[in-house]
């Protein structure tokens, strides 16, 4: 079956910082991987996706993000975090027969002044 | 790009009654539909996949006579939530995608709908 994991519930990372928010994957074939990102009271908004290339995939707003196959883990960075970056991001994992989306439990992201 | 409205953004209804929800792509034709529940915890969870012309397909434990979903149109989408109660108060979150959506951008989301049933 396939499964996406966010192991943190929260981030907290200071301004000017870099920031990691993990993610990790099962599938038993190829991985179509996402990142989203939803503000407080609205829908999600894409970041980024890894469907095939390289392994580093470079999104929105100064993200990207690893895929990384032997330990199938799709991490999120940004080299420099901004305030504004504050917000709940989701990993999820796609394809299969039913084209459906598997989110991740997110992850919220607090950047500090 | 591809957009998906969602209307209303909030609604707020009496214990009993009845509820719609609509879903609608502007710029592209949809034949695929999600349905997602987001919890107070942020967990979103998938209720249904909308599709176009057919019945919708419910996820285990999603009650389809209490969730109808009808996706009529290839632009249009609706979720009614009948007979609400309290613990239906959520967020809900609709998704739409044209044929291999989900290889070039996932989905688009739209920007939800907070239902408050009192």
């Amino acid at each position: 079956a396939q499964s996406v994991a966010q192991p943190e519930d929260q981030v907290n990372v200071a301004e000017g910082n870099p920031l990691t928010v993990k993610c990790t994957y099962s599938v038993s074939g190829n991985p179509y991987l996402f990142w989203y990102v939803q503000y407080p009271n609205r829908g999600l908004q894409f970041l980024l996706k890894y469907i095939t290339g390289d392994n580093l995939v470079k999104g929105s707003y100064g993200f990207e993000a690893e895929f990384n196959k032997s330990q199938t883990s799709f991490h999120l960075k940004k080299p420099s975090a901004l305030v504004s970056d504050s917000a709940l991001y989701f990993c999820a994992l796609g394809g299969g027969a039913t084209n459906k989306l598997i989110f991740g439990t997110g992850t919220l992201l607090a950047v500090q002044p | 790009g591809a957009v998906v409205s969602q209307h209303p953004s909030r609604v707020i209804c009496k214990s009993g009654t009845s509820v719609k929800i609509e879903c609608r792509s502007l710029d592209f034709q949809a034949t695929t539909m999600f349905w997602y529940r987001q919890f107070p915890k942020k967990s979103l969870m998938l209720m249904a996949t909308s599709n176009e012309g057919s019945k919708a397909t419910y996820e285990q434990g999603v009650e389809k006579d209490k969730f109808l979903i009808n996706h009529a149109s290839l632009t249009l989408s609706t979720l009614t939530v009948t007979s609400a109660h309290p613990e239906d108060s959520s967020f809900y979150i609709c998704s739409a995608g044209d044929p291999g959506a989900v290889l070039n951008y996932g989905y688009t989301f739209g920007s939800g709908t907070r239902l408050t049933v009192v």
